[in-house]
């Protein structure tokens, strides 16, 4: 079945610093939908970006991440990190439109001083 | 724009106890859900629904139920809270099933 990886569990920045976390999936479909949500604390979980595009960077309030077909990649950047980046992200894969949505195992993000 | 409302915001139950949570949409969304978060975990699917009528369970289904009231409207019940067990339950709701989710504050459950 279809899965999502998160290889980081916690990662732990200094302000300033680049941010990639790492999402790979497994699918057979050849058209999913790959989608970046944020948890930060005492708040719901919001989407943060989404892509069904090969090889087009996607982005949305500072962060980045490109679809890439051939690495079955979905990793999330963003240039420079925040005090206010912390907290915890999923990313998630839907094989089709049709397809509910399959959850990675979250990292957790902690922007230190 | 719409809002999705979780109660309780806190739960705190008993060994062996049934325990019903509730979720409300206003997004006139026909897709809704219920996850449970553990840490390193990530989301667990617990049950869905496509559409008014509709029930599906999902990866982590056992020792729940589900109940989709109207379109609006989807709870869950625990039907025996194991002693220890502590969680938040995230219920959500989107246009379709491919579609983005939007999700409720989350119910943090205690069991004692």
């Amino acid at each position: 079945g279809d899965s999502v990886t998160q290889t980081e569990g916690l990662v732990t920045l200094t302000e300033g610093l680049p941010v990639m976390l790492n999402c790979t999936y497994q699918t057979i479909y050849s058209n999913p939908f790959l989608f970046w949500y944020v948890h930060y604390l005492n708040e719901s979980p919001r989407l943060l970006l989404k892509s069904s595009t090969d090889n087009k960077r996607t982005e949305h309030q500072g962060f980045h991440a490109t679809l890439h077909k051939s690495s079955s990649s979905f990793h999330l950047q963003k240039s420079s990190a925040q005090l206010s980046d912390s907290a915890l992200y999923y990313c998630a894969l839907a094989s089709s439109s049709f397809s509910k949505l399959v959850f990675g195992q979250g990292t957790s993000l902690s922007v230190v001083p | 724009g719409g809002i999705i409302t979780q109660t309780p915001k806190f739960l705190i139950g008993q060994e062996g106890q049934k325990l019903t949570l509730k979720c409300q949409q206003n997004f006139n969304h026909d897709t809704m859900y219920w996850y449970r978060q553990d840490s390193g975990k990530g989301l667990r699917l617990i049950y869905y629904s496509i559409t008014e009528n509709d029930l599906q369970k999902g990866d982590l289904s056992e020792g729940y139920d589900a109940s989709r009231e109207k379109k609006s409207s989807f709870s869950l019940t625990v039907t025996s809270a194991q002693k220890n067990e502590m969680a938040v339950f995230l219920c959500a709701s989107s246009m379709g099933l491919g579609h983005e989710q939007y999700f409720g504050p989350g119910t943090r459950l205690t069991v004692l």
